[in-house]
């Protein structure tokens, strides 16, 4: 079974730094998808950013990037020039290629801002 | 678009109560999935439906739980008979998937009912 781990239950940034989240997991898999959500306090759960593991290339999106390390089962965000509207929950989640959306998430880590 | 749609947003209720929450999706989307959040963990898969075809279940979801989607567009999950251990916030999910594999499936979320079970 896959397993999604994510070590940091909180960290903590100041605006305007950047601010790195771990997570690792582990499959058998070679093909397979890997997604960073965000669960603010509204509780709807916002899809930050996505990898495909078949491409080198890592994922970017505005201030949102990721370092994917395949052998290692390593996948960070980091987050830049970060901004108060960060503050939030997020989660690292998993889905194998070829399924539906069955997502297999990690504990989450809490992400405080402060001024 | 309204987005996916959730009620009630909270829900307390007594063990041996019969409960049911509703999700409403975005209208052109295919896919309706639930997963389940306790407290301090991520999300867990439950079940998911293809338009009214419900083709997976979590073997989480015990006899207990039951999941429609009678028309292929609004659902409903419902808990008979609540334990304790039933508190957690239900999520609702959808997506318009275009292939089998569901390769740049996108799924947008509710916000959840939360059930508290006394």
């Amino acid at each position: 079974a896959q397993t999604v781990t994510q070590s940091q239950p909180e960290m903590s940034v100041q605006e305007a730094e950047t601010v790195t989240l771990s997570c690792t997991y582990d499959t058998s898999e070679s093909d397979y998808y890997l997604f960073w959500y965000k669960q603010p306090p509204s509780r709807q759960m916002i899809l930050v950013i996505r990898q495909e593991a078949y491409k080198q290339q890592n994922a970017t999106e505005n201030r949102f990037s990721v370092n994917f390390q395949k052998a290692a089962k390593s996948f960070s965000l980091k987050i830049s020039d970060s901004q108060l509207g960060d503050a939030a929950m997020y989660f690292c989640a998993y889905r194998k290629t070829g399924t539906a959306s069955k997502l297999t998430f990690g504990t989450g880590t809490r992400l405080q801002v402060t001024l | 678009d309204t987005g996916v749609s959730q009620d009630p947003r909270h829900k307390i209720t007594k063990r041996g109560q019969n409960v049911t929450f509703r999700c409403d999706p975005i209208s052109e989307h295919n896919r309706l999935y639930w997963y389940r959040q306790t407290l301090g963990q991520g999300p867990e898969f439950l079940t998911y439906f293809q338009n009214e075809a419900q083709l997976e279940k979590s073997r989480l979801l015990s006899d207990r739980f039951s999941a429609e989607r009678p028309k292929g567009s609004f659902s409903t999950l419902e808990i008979q008979r609540t334990e304790q251990g039933d508190s957690a916030m239900y999520l609702c999910a959808s997506s318009l998937s275009l292939g089998a594999g569901g390769g740049n499936e996108k799924l947008f979320f509710g916000s959840g009912t939360q059930l508290s079970v006394l």
